[in-house]
């Protein structure tokens, strides 16, 4: 069975502009949560989504946003891009999101601003 | 915020040999879970221990989990080179059950040498 698609893998953007990224789970999972992935950060959580609602957010700026569609895909939006939102941005679904279930991770997009 | 501190940092040991890495972390969880990172792609699930048990074997791995010292560790026996990754801890944590997201460790890196 076709594991989490992140498209595109690579993406390099000037500061300022926006960018998209976008996330296809696992079929049949309708959680889908999004993370970013830093050397001095590490691991951080963004957002999470169930069937089109955003169930919790991060300590991310609003600049940061997200989406869930009605085939579970997902979609996360980085506005006004600052050097600092350079990183590896993860997607991971889940049949549920709630306790009892490992999640399954995308390869992830890495994101370059220039 | 991180919420499990993994320890060591680093760790390099020779094939055949067992690995250890050990999770600290703050919190009340739901459940405590282990992945694995190949150089900068996405995270793979190794293992979920939930709150109310102690110790939880899957092939190789064997994971423990002491929730009265807010730790778990990880056990890889009879190591291979394939191995050789970044290693995290997160735990799912929330009041009355899960707030649908994971809480990473910074991780640590396992070196096997063949």
């Amino acid at each position: 069975k076709a594991g989490v698609t992140q498209t595109p893998r690579y993406l390099i953007k000037t500061r300022g502009q926006q960018v998209t990224l976008s996330c296809s789970p696992i079929s049949g999972h309708r959680s889908v949560s999004w993370y970013q992935q830093t050397p001095g950060q590490g691991l951080q959580f963004l957002f999470e989504y169930f069937s089109e609602t955003q169930r919790n957010k991060g300590n991310f700026p609003g600049r940061f946003s997200g989406r869930q569609f009605s085939n579970s895909r997902s979609e996360m939006n980085v506005s006004t891009l600052e050097l600092g939102d350079s990183a590896l941005y993860l997607c991971a679904s889940s049949p549920q999101g709630f306790m009892g279930y490992g999640y399954t991770f995308g390869s992830g997009t890495r994101l370059t601003v220039v | 915020s991180q919420q499990g501190e993994e320890d060591p940092q680093a760790l390099s040991i020779q094939e055949g040999e067992n690995a250890t890495m050990n999770c600290s972390y703050k919190t009340s969880i739901n459940n405590l879970q282990w992945y694995r990172q190949n150089s900068g792609r996405g995270l793979v699930h190794l293992i979920l221990i939930r709150s109310n048990e102690r110790e939880k074997h899957s092939g190789r791995l064997r994971v423990t989990l002491d929730t009265s010292k807010k730790s778990s560790s990880l056990l890889i026996t009879a190591s291979r080179a394939a191995d050789t990754a970044s290693y995290f801890c997160a735990t799912d944590a929330g009041s009355g059950g899960s707030n649908y997201k994971l809480t990473f460790g910074k991780g640590t890196l396992l070196t096997v040498n063949p």
